[in-house]
């Protein structure tokens, strides 16, 4: 257990619909980021969050947005959907306030979404 | 910009052999460097990583990788496969300065064959 959570598991909804995704980061880490995985685009990072302020922007779409609250949880919200959205979605969080000792991220179990 | 070039997206080895996978960086001062694992439906698991101490880094599992600055890689081997091993295995880089963020190669899955 990496101590990192995500919810929901599995999502399924349809074309043009929104949808959140929710993640609680390991205790005391700052840092939360998001990647995409699919089969043909691999894993993409999307944005990353520390301590509630935005630090660094991937490939994410304009449907797509981030927010990470004051308790440090994080959501992604997707709009829009589009049957291409359909991936894993994964959070990983990390202390994030840099030293040799604490530069790896701890991965969720992943959200798997799938648009119809 | 930094980035991971993991050669070979599927390597297959026999159960007892060597296990090789290769990863080379690029960034212009020598990164963190990470080794992670995805076992089917499962998030990332971190194997190891380099962090400018020791150049040969052991993980769990048995792994190892060695950091070798003059050919800017970072390949993961294992001596002895065990079908346990197959899995997904992505190389990382983090710069240390900067964002902090975590660029992934594009993977390598490993075939244990019996």
């Amino acid at each position: 257990d990496s101590g990192v959570t995500q919810t929901p598991k599995h999502l399924i909804t349809a074309t043009g619909q929104r949808v959140t995704l929710r993640c609680s980061p390991r205790s005391g880490d700052l840092s939360v980021y998001w990647y995409q995985q699919s089969l043909d685009q691999g894993l993409q990072f999307l944005i990353q969050y520390y301590n509630g302020e935005e630090r660094a922007k991937g490939n994410i779409l304009e449907r797509f947005s981030a927010q990470q609250f004051p308790d440090l949880h994080s959501e992604l919200n997707l709009s829009s959907l589009e049957l291409g959205d359909s991936a894993l979605y994964f959070c990983a969080s990390s202390l994030g306030t840099g030293g040799e000792m604490n530069t790896e991220a701890f991965f969720g179990q992943g959200t798997r979404l799938t648009v119809v | 910009a930094q980035s991971v070039t993991q050669l070979g997206s599927h390597v297959s080895v026999s159960e007892g052999a060597l296990v090789l996978l290769r990863c080379n960086y690029s960034s212009s001062v020598p990164p963190y460097l990470f080794w992670y694992v995805q076992y089917p439906n499962q998030g990332l698991q971190l194997l190891l990583k380099y962090t400018s101490a020791a150049t040969l880094v052991k993980g769990i599992n048995g792994f190892e990788a060695e950091f070798k600055k003059s050919e800017t890689s970072f390949h993961l081997t294992k001596p002895s496969a065990h079908m346990s091993d197959a899995a997904e295995y992505f190389c990382a880089v983090r710069s240390k300065t900067g964002a902090n963020n975590l660029f992934f190669g594009t993977g390598t899955r490993l075939t244990v064959i019996p």
